[in-house]
């Protein structure tokens, strides 16, 4: 079965350092997202992702977060200077038709966990 | 904006008992409706969804969940759950014409004993 797969799984960082985390998406869709969950918090969206440009964006994506699609599979969440609250499991999804009008859902992948020391 | 409480953060039962985990929300605006699970060291995988019509939806691996327009509810059910439904579960909102723009419960941890 097809599925979104992401790398690292967990990454340590120090303060101020850049990060880029990657996702594989299922190959045939065309809408990405990242999420992300701050431990013992709630999943958060970040920022939606289709046809090379960002379709929608939430407070939390700000000028440190940038999204990419650097060929026809990786799509990569980057932070350019991290932070401690940066901490936090960073799940990238995809899918395949425009939501939610229809049968389409997210697939999401295992998760990229990231702590900035 | 939207919202999401999900009021059980942890809900323990043994095997074979029937299990409701608790979901409301908040909107001005018509949403859509879901539940994900995450099983450990997993990611997040769609049980159900709700998008129009029949109030009661049928998800995999036997959960349903009714939609409940002035309760503002979206409960989950199942009527006698296994060993293997522990897992965290989410409900979570998303508005009418948002692209892929959910928001997520806290997420509560299903724990079935034997």
């Amino acid at each position: 079965e097809p599925e979104v797969t992401q790398t690292p799984s967990h990454q340590v960082t120090q303060m101020g350092q850049e990060v880029i985390l990657r996702c594989v998406p299922i190959s045939n869709h065309l809408y990405f997202y990242w999420y992300r969950q701050i431990l013992g918090q709630k999943v958060e969206f970040l920022v939606s992702f289709y046809n090379n440009e960002i379709s929608e964006k939430s407070e939390i994506f700000d000028d440190q977060f940038s999204v990419e699609r650097p060929d026809g599979s990786n799509f990569t969440l980057k932070i350019r200077s991290t932070k401690l609250e940066d901490s936090a499991m960073y799940f990238c999804a995809s899918s395949e038709l425009e939501l939610p009008t229809n049968t389409g859902e997210l697939f999401f992948g295992e998760g990229s966990r990231l702590t900035v020391l | 904006a939207q919202s999401v409480t999900q009021l059980d953060s942890q809900v323990p039962v043994f095997e074979e008992a029937p299990v409701e985990l608790r979901c409301n929300y908040s909107s001005s605006v018509s949403v859509y409706l879901f539940w994900y699970v995450q099983y450990p060291n997993q990611g997040l995988q769609l049980l159900l969804k709700y998008l129009s019509g029949s109030t009661l939806v049928k998800g995999i691996n036997g959960f349903e969940a009714e939609f409940n327009k002035s309760q503002t509810s979206f409960h989950l059910r199942k009527p006698s759950v296994h060993i293997s439904d522990t897992a965290e579960y989410f409900c979570a909102v998303s508005r009418r014409g948002s692209q892929g723009n959910l928001i997520f419960g806290k997420g509560t941890k299903l724990s079935v004993k034997p």
